[in-house]
């Protein structure tokens, strides 16, 4: 059984930057993707970008271009999502979820960032 | 950039009564990139549906996928009382977006 954790929630300035993970664990994670997907407050579900680990090309939604950089490591199976130049919009639950050009079929628990003068 | 519609954006059913929701793309998708979520409040989604018709594992079958192109819809034969919740319909294709959600509520 597929599991995704996350870390923790995290409180950050505006104009800073924020690095969450997700580690895998129980399925193939270098050649299935990983795709970071956030929820503003009361908001819907916002695809950001993915990556497949045996392909190391991330690919990023436009919104976020520039902003953002995901990676991932495959000797400790994590996947990691970077978005800089915090705002106060980007208060969210961001989520990790196992899935890239296929539907995302296991989502880790999400994470709080709060961006917060 | 392909933009996924919901309707309606709430839906106001009493338990035992049969959810119908659609998914409306702005331009022709290809079916097999077509998913389902359900979420509900402080959890992450659930997939349901993949391929627009195709139940994911552990999911019931009064949780039926259908359409092609440009409409999609999810319908729930009778909703049970741990079906009400948010849904969201998503392209996981070249243009990955989802839909802004439909609340399914008890009435």
């Amino acid at each position: 059984q597929v599991q995704l954790v996350q870390s923790e929630a995290e409180v950050k300035k505006p104009g800073s930057s924020v690095k969450v993970f997700c580690k895998v664990s129980g399925g193939t994670f270098s050649s299935y993707g990983t795709s970071w997907v956030r929820q503003a407050p009361g908001q819907g579900l916002e695809w950001m970008g993915g990556i497949i680990p045996i392909f190391a090309t991330p690919d990023y939604a436009q919104k976020f271009q520039g902003r953002l950089t995901i990676s991932a490591d495959e000797s400790t199976n994590t996947a990691y999502m970077e978005l800089s130049s915090l705002r106060s919009e980007d208060t969210a639950v961001y989520f990790c979820a196992r899935g890239f050009g296929g539907p995302f079929d296991s989502w880790g628990q999400g994470t709080l960032v709060t961006v917060s003068s | 950039e392909i933009v996924l519609t919901q309707s309606p954006g709430t839906l106001s059913l009493s338990p035992g009564e049969r959810a119908t929701l659609s998914c409306r793309a702005s331009q022709s998708v290809s079916s097999s990139y077509l998913a389902w979520y359900k979420q509900k409040h402080g959890q992450a989604p659930r997939l349901l549906v993949y391929g627009a018709s195709n139940r994911a594992t552990g999911i019931p079958d009064r949780f039926s996928g259908s359409g092609s192109g440009t409409d999609f819809t999810l319908t729930i034969s009778r909703l049970e009382p741990e079906d009400f919740a948010v849904y969201y319909c998503h392209h996981y294709g070249s243009s990955r977006t989802f839909g802004q959600g439909t609340k399914v509520e008890s009435k």
